[in-house]
């Protein structure tokens, strides 16, 4: 079973910062099948990449993703005050899904 | 467009039961797999179970394995999760979202379950 693990588990930053969030898989899985979502408090999670790098539809080009193996990131250029949430990365294998704990982006 | 809204939350004892639907609209339903996430106070997403478009796999986290059984219906374009011998453990909201690989698009709105005494 593949676990997902996102550090750091908190990241403060300001508007017109950047954010890199890293998640490590346990072990190597392909990109095709990396997800990375937004979640804001009361709200279901929100597609943002998937594929590793592709973004989902409106997903605003200040979000990008990189990674291959067992390390991908989730970039965002510069930070918007909509984009302080929480993030999670999340891999789909064999019918079943795994996500990361989570990195939560406050001011 | 595509809207998924789950039902059937509410307030039940340790060891009770509990049946949540999902209805869906805007997509074909009988073209899709379904999941369900879940997702307790202050903590983060935890897959729960997937069924295959025309019902024919069904697929559980170890943790609900033998006490939830999923079920679609694409006559009435609803999913549905049975949840059996329930736990504190259990306490979440859940939501259901449409299969599309490598991620999931479309969410619910959720619904909370509390198992509690």
């Amino acid at each position: 079973e593949i676990v997902l693990t996102q550090s750091p588990g908190t990241l403060s930053l300001s508007p017109g910062e950047r954010a890199t969030l890293s998640c490590r898989a346990s072990q190597s899985v392909s990109s095709s099948y990396l997800a990375w979502y937004q979640q804001k408090p009361g709200q279901a999670p929100r597609l943002l990449m998937d594929g590793a790098s592709r973004r989902a539809t409106g997903i605003p080009d200040r979000f990008s993703g990189s990674g291959s193996g067992t390390d991908f990131t989730l970039t965002i250029s510069r930070l918007e005050p909509e984009d302080f949430a929480v993030y999670y990365c999340q891999h789909y294998g064999r019918s079943l899904l795994t996500f990361g704990g989570g990195t939560k982006v406050e001011i | 467009q595509v809207h998924l809204v789950e039902s059937g939350g509410g307030v039940v004892q340790p060891g009770g039961s509990l049946r949540l639907s999902c209805a869906a609209s805007g997509f074909s339903f009988d073209s899709y797999g379904m999941h369900w996430v879940r997702q307790a106070p202050g903590k983060g997403l935890e897959w729960v179970a997937f069924i295959r478009y025309d019902g024919s796999n069904k697929y559980y986290a170890d943790s609900v394995k033998g006490r939830f059984t999923l079920s679609k219906d694409n006559s009435k374009n609803t999913l549905s999760l049975q949840m059996n011998s329930l736990r504190a453990e259990d306490t979440a909201v859940y939501y259901c979202a449409q299969d599309l690989v490598p991620g999931l698009k479309y969410w619910g709105q959720g619904t909370l379950v509390t198992v509690s005494s």
